[in-house]
């Protein structure tokens, strides 16, 4: 079983719909939890970060945390064709330590 | 964020010869960076964490002489892919951690194609 793991997709939605991406971990004592775009031939850009249970609104972005469940998830509201990449689901154990990545989600917004 | 450069952003070399891979931070002081590799259509493949003024901690199976990271001073890390092969095509990426924390921001990318 991986560390992380997300479906590679590709994930087709509309403009303008809601997009959900969704991760899984295996380390229970995993603290932190971060969500990377990464258009293609580009390096991941931060979008969101969470470390408690519960939701976390930046934008027309929200991320989900539900530690019992160790599933974190990034819904991206009135999807344009710019949100188009690949999304990274990265956690780790607590400040200082290394994130493991999951292997990514395509996301295709198709207008 | 912090910022984090990275040059060269393309490099093509003939199988053989070594190519270096600069990475700068511009605005903070950076006491750990990241190497990363990440082939087509694949996650990133953390390779070594870089620290100033001593050496480079690699991940099994990375080889340490192939790949020499050298992280002298505060705001300078390089990696080094030494008699570069076809199979060592890849993307580049190296990431410094701000602080204490766990969050990462990433350089631009190098692109070697090694012919």
């Amino acid at each position: 079983q991986k560390e992380v793991e997300q479906n590679s997709g590709p994930l087709s939605v509309p403009e303008g719909a809601i997009a959900s991406l969704n991760c899984t971990y295996s380390d229970r004592v995993s603290q932190s939890f971060f969500w990377y775009r990464q258009y293609s031939g580009k390096s991941p850009e931060l979008i969101m970060s969470i470390y408690s249970n519960g939701d976390k609104e930046d934008g027309r972005f929200t991320a989900q945390l539900n530690k019992a469940s160790q599933y974190v998830s990034l819904l991206i509201r009135d999807s344009q064709p710019s949100d188009s990449a690949t999304y990274l689901c990265a956690v780790s154990r607590n400040a200082g330590n290394m994130l493991t990545f999951g292997g990514g989600t395509r996301l295709m917004v198709k207008p | 964020g912090a910022v984090v450069s990275q040059h060269p952003s393309w490099v093509i070399c003939k199988s053989g010869t070594s190519v270096k891979i600069e990475c700068r931070s511009l605005d903070f002081q950076a006491t750990t960076m990241f190497w990363y590799r990440q082939f087509p259509k694949q996650s990133l493949m953390l390779m070594a964490t870089s620290n100033e003024g001593s050496k480079a901690t690699y991940e099994q199976g990375v080889e340490k002489d192939k790949f020499l990271i050298n992280h002298a001073s505060l705001t300078l890390s390089t990696l080094t892919v030494t008699s570069a092969h076809p199979e060592d095509s890849s993307f580049y990426i190296c990431s410094h951690r701000e602080g204490i924390s766990d969050i990462q921001y990433f350089g631009a990318g190098t692109r070697l194609s090694v012919l």
